[in-house]
């Protein structure tokens, strides 16, 4: 069963903390995403990669970072955590084709 | 952002009834698609339509798509109580190139048994 694999279900980090969430697929995607969602607000596009090294910033970057070193794993990087940053983060991959996002379970963190 | 609208907010009808929510989004699309997503989980795809189709069947399914209106409907038959998720539209915006999808809101749906 082809699928998006994030490290944590539930996070709970310190105001400052450097954090990273995890995101593994298995279905060679060149696409991956990360998203956050907030109740209200829907889903906002934080960064995106279409291919190995590559990344994108999507709507609202400000406050993380990303890494894309292999085809399977997107990382996103919370360089110093804030209370603001307290939500669930959805990654997703895809094909470049427009067939639809396959998304990882999300991780709810929660910064304290 | 072009982000999509869902209407309405929150639905909650019997089960066995049918169950319609809408979405409307601002600009010109490659395609719309539908998720659904269970308490606290990632979302689950369900349909796609693409901009030079009207209506798409998938199962007890029906989408439509008014490109004239930037409007769609997701349409739900005879509703199951494990149908009680939150529904949302997405776009992936024309002439972007690669696929990037913007989404709206979500209907929280509500089977009652």
């Amino acid at each position: 069963d082809v699928k998006v694999t994030q490290s944590s279900r539930y996070l709970v980090k310190r105001t400052g903390e450097k954090v990273f969430l995890e995101c593994v697929q298995d279905m060679d995607h060149e696409n991956m995403f990360w998203y956050r969602q907030d109740p209200g607000l829907g889903l906002r596009l934080i960064y995106f990669s279409y291919d190995v090294k590559m990344k994108e910033k999507g709507d609202i970057p400000e406050g993380y970072s990303v890494s894309r070193e292999k085809k399977e794993r997107f990382s996103l990087i919370l360089e110093s955590a804030s209370t603001n940053q307290t939500s669930m983060y959805l990654c997703a991959s895809s094909l470049p084709l427009g067939l639809g996002y396959t998304f990882g379970s999300g991780t709810r963190l929660t910064v304290v | 952002s072009q982000q999509g609208e869902e209407d309405p907010q929150a639905l909650s009808i019997q089960e066995g009834e049918n169950a319609t929510m809408n979405c409307s989004y601002k600009t010109s699309i490659n395609n719309l698609q539908w998720y659904r997503q269970n308490s606290g989980r990632g979302l689950v795809h369900l349909i796609l339509i693409r901009s030079n189709e009207r209506e798409k069947h998938s199962g007890r399914l029906r989408v439509t798509l008014d490109t004239s209106k930037k409007s769609s409907s997701l349409l739900i038959t005879a509703s199951r109580a494990a149908d009680t998720a939150s529904y949302f539209c997405a776009t992936d915006e024309a002439n972007f190139g690669n696929e990037k999808l913007t989404f709206g809101t979500g209907t929280r749906l509500t089977i009652i048994p």
